[in-house]
């Protein structure tokens, strides 16, 4: 069974561009979540979706930032216009129920504002 | 507010030799607490979990933990560390609401001395 997968691994952009990670969650897994980890700091949510639907965005910093789903498959992260505070990892992960089900986390995207 | 705490950012021990990181936690109920590791250019892989029952929890690769809730704490341990096992270490709670998303803590990164 593939694991979850990121794309792409890093992605270096300036200040002001466009930039989107995808992420490929396991098959079958209706769960989906975003995390971020900026340098130095704890792994924070951003959102989760069930299926195509958006259950939680509640750790989204802002509105230059939006996630799809589209189908309920792979999820894609938009950020636009990007800021130099955008730097970070940002993992996403799934699970297949929505429980104390483990989450299985994908290897990230290395993102990086200049 | 809920949080999870792991003090030691940075831990160096030697090969052969025994290892504990820890864990606070603060959460209002029944704390389902989670240990993650990553190692460089890979996802957060699970390492044990604990749900309820038997507070001394086995894991993957040799590590185990134990759940005191008098303390609010989560610790991980093994025995003899391997060369390999140099990485980050996290530790998680996943709070039980609709989304059932997870808390972070920032993360102890292990160095392993030949």
């Amino acid at each position: 069974e593939a694991g979850v997968t990121q794309f792409p691994s890093h992605s270096v952009i300036e200040k002001g561009q466009t930039v989107t990670l995808r992420c490929d969650p396991i098959s079958g897994h209706d769960n989906l979540y975003w995390y971020r980890r900026v340098m130095g700091k704890e792994i924070k949510f951003l959102l989760h979706f069930v299926k195509e639907s958006k259950q939680d965005e509640s750790g989204m910093p802002n509105n230059r930032f939006l996630a799809e789903r589209t189908g309920g498959t792979y999820s894609t992260l938009k950020v636009q216009p990007a800021e130099l505070e955008d730097s970070g990892v940002y993992f996403c992960a799934s699970s297949r129920s929505l429980s104390t089900d483990t989450q299985y986390f994908g290897p990230g995207t290395r993102l990086t504002v200049l | 507010a809920q949080s999870v705490t792991q003090p030691d950012i940075h831990i160096t021990v030697s090969e052969g030799a025994s290892l504990e990181l820890r864990c606070n936690y603060s959460y209002g109920a029944t704390p389902y607490l989670f240990w993650y590791v990553q190692s460089p250019g890979q996802g957060l892989q699970l390492l044990l979990k604990y749900f309820s029952g038997d507070t001394l929890v086995q894991g993957i690769k040799g590590f185990e933990a134990e759940f005191k809730r008098s303390q609010s704490s989560f610790n991980l341990r093994k025995p003899s560390v391997h060369w390999s096992d140099a990485a980050e270490y996290f530790c998680a709670v996943v709070l039980i609401s609709g989304t059932y998303k997870y808390i972070f803590g920032t993360g102890t990164r292990l160095k392993v001395l030949a």
